[in-house]
């Protein structure tokens, strides 16, 4: 079974602030993908990044960075210097390799950023 | 190139009655999935969908739920007498395949319909 589990439930911040939401994965397949998704608070859902299990290279575009810890299987979001339009639910997922994209998703991060 | 098209956005219905939510997949996508999100969680996925094929509905109530996605016209997720519990946000989204090994395979979510059961 694949779980995925984001603890933060609600992080608050002051503009400027760098912020990290934390996420950890269960599976037991070899080869996976993890996903971030934002929703803002209009409610759509965007995708953010995709990673796979077998590139542990650490990603960064623009303020937005992550870094995916297969020892410790975790897949970590950092937003450098927040601002008030990063306020949204932030989702970890997990998808495997089996036909179909049947994703697992955290519970999701409420980041509120304050100006 | 329109995304994925939800619709309605909001439907309200009393206990007991029907609801119909209707999704449009990206141009050129023919794989859809139905995930339901309640209040303050995360999407739970109900159903994968095909062209006039269910693929997987493990994640669909037993009772009540009914998915379908004709050769022609939009996917539909239907539920009949709705009760309280109901109350959600329901997404589609799409995919042009199955695999998500695939380089273009990232799931395209639509807006979601928002149904509310007085």
């Amino acid at each position: 079974a694949q779980k995925v589990t984001q603890a933060q439930t609600e992080i608050s911040v002051v503009e400027k602030e760098d912020v990290t939401l934390d996420c950890v994965y269960e599976t037991r397949d070899t080869t996976y993908y993890l996903f971030w998704y934002k929703q803002p608070p209009s409610g759509e859902l965007v995708f953010l990044i995709r990673r796979n299990s077998f590139d542990e290279q650490n990603e960064i575009s623009g303020r937005y960075s992550w870094n995916f810890q297969k020892s410790t299987s975790s897949f970590n979001f950092t937003i450098t210097a927040s601002q008030v339009v990063d306020s949204a639910v932030y989702f970890c997922a997990l998808g495997n390799n089996n036909a179909g994209n049947m994703l697992t998703f955290g519970g999701g991060t409420r980041l509120m950023v304050k100006p | 190139n329109a995304g994925v098209m939800q619709n309605p956005r909001h439907l309200v219905r009393r206990r007991g009655q029907e609801a119909r939510l209707r999704c449009s997949p990206m141009k050129g996508h023919s794989h859809v999935y139905w995930y339901r999100q309640l209040p303050e969680e995360g999407l739970k996925f109900m159903v994968y969908l095909q062209k006039e094929n269910i693929i997987d509905e493990s994640g669909m109530p037993k009772e009540r739920f009914s998915a379908e996605f004709p050769k022609e016209g939009p996917s539909i997720l239907r539920i009949q007498q709705v009760v309280r519990g109901d109350s959600a946000a329901y997404f589609c989204a799409s995919s042009p395949r199955s695999r998500v090994a695939s380089g273009a395979n990232v799931l395209t979510f639509g807006a979601g319909s928002r149904l509310t059961v007085l």
